[in-house]
């Protein structure tokens, strides 16, 4: 069982839709949770990130975290073409002496006009 | 600040050839790491650095080498290279005082092993 599972997808929305894109993981120690996006060609930026559980909102973007169900999510309101790339979750135990990440394997979205 | 850079973009490489892909940061990160991304395959730690002059495996280190002589530079090495190592590298770096762990990536080379 891999530690970060996430389906890749591919993900084909209409614009204005909402999106969920989620993450499952095994590693009850993992503390800070993040969604990185990527365009294409690019490196990946990091989007949200939240610490243990709950929720945390920014514009469109909604992270929740919820450890009991070593479950995370991250919702897109009202989806843009803009929005379209992959997006990959990301966790760390935090505060450790190499700084390492755990990645999913990425969704791919794409959002159509 | 121009963050994390990698050179070069792009590169074709014959099987067997060798080659450096570099990676340079001016945020005064301890931390650096190098990942490959394969499609649909997520990013795969290759090897990682805590500070000039440490370096240490990841997830997938067969074939490369790197070193970290300055805190500003992390160069990967490539040696005798294969078609299994066509993919995407990417070089990321975070602080040591970073509680999240944040990391920030470079642009990216793209590699591809004929």
């Amino acid at each position: 069982q891999k530690e970060v599972e996430q389906d890749p997808g591919p993900l084909s929305v209409p614009e204005g839709a909402i999106v969920s894109l989620n993450c499952t993981y095994s590693n009850s120690a993992f503390q800070y949770f993040m969604w990185y996006r990527q365009y294409s060609r690019k490196g990946p930026e990091l989007l949200m990130y939240t610490y243990s559980s709950g929720n945390k909102e920014d514009g469109r973007f909604t992270a929740q975290v919820d450890k009991s169900s070593k479950y995370i999510s991250l919702f897109i309101r009202d989806s843009q073409p803009s929005d379209s790339a992959t997006y990959l979750c990301a966790m760390s135990i935090g505060s450790s002496n190499t700084g390492k990440l755990i990645f999913g394997q990425g969704t791919t979205l794409q959002v159509k006009p | 600040n121009a963050g994390v850079t990698q050179t070069p973009k792009f590169r074709i490489l014959k099987i067997g050839q060798s080659m450096t892909l570099q990676c340079t940061q001016d945020m005064n990160h301890n931390y650096m790491y190098w990942y490959r991304q394969d499609p649909g395959m997520g990013l795969k730690l290759i090897y990682y650095s805590v500070g000039a002059g440490i370096t240490d495996k990841g997830e997938v280190p067969n074939g490369y080498n790197v070193s970290r002589s300055t805190t500003e530079d992390f160069p990967l090495r490539l040696e005798l290279a294969a078609p299994s190592q066509t993919s995407v590298y990417f070089c990321a770096s975070t602080h040591r005082q970073a509680r999240d762990n944040e990391q920030f990536f470079g642009p990216g080379t793209r590699l591809t092993v004929l």
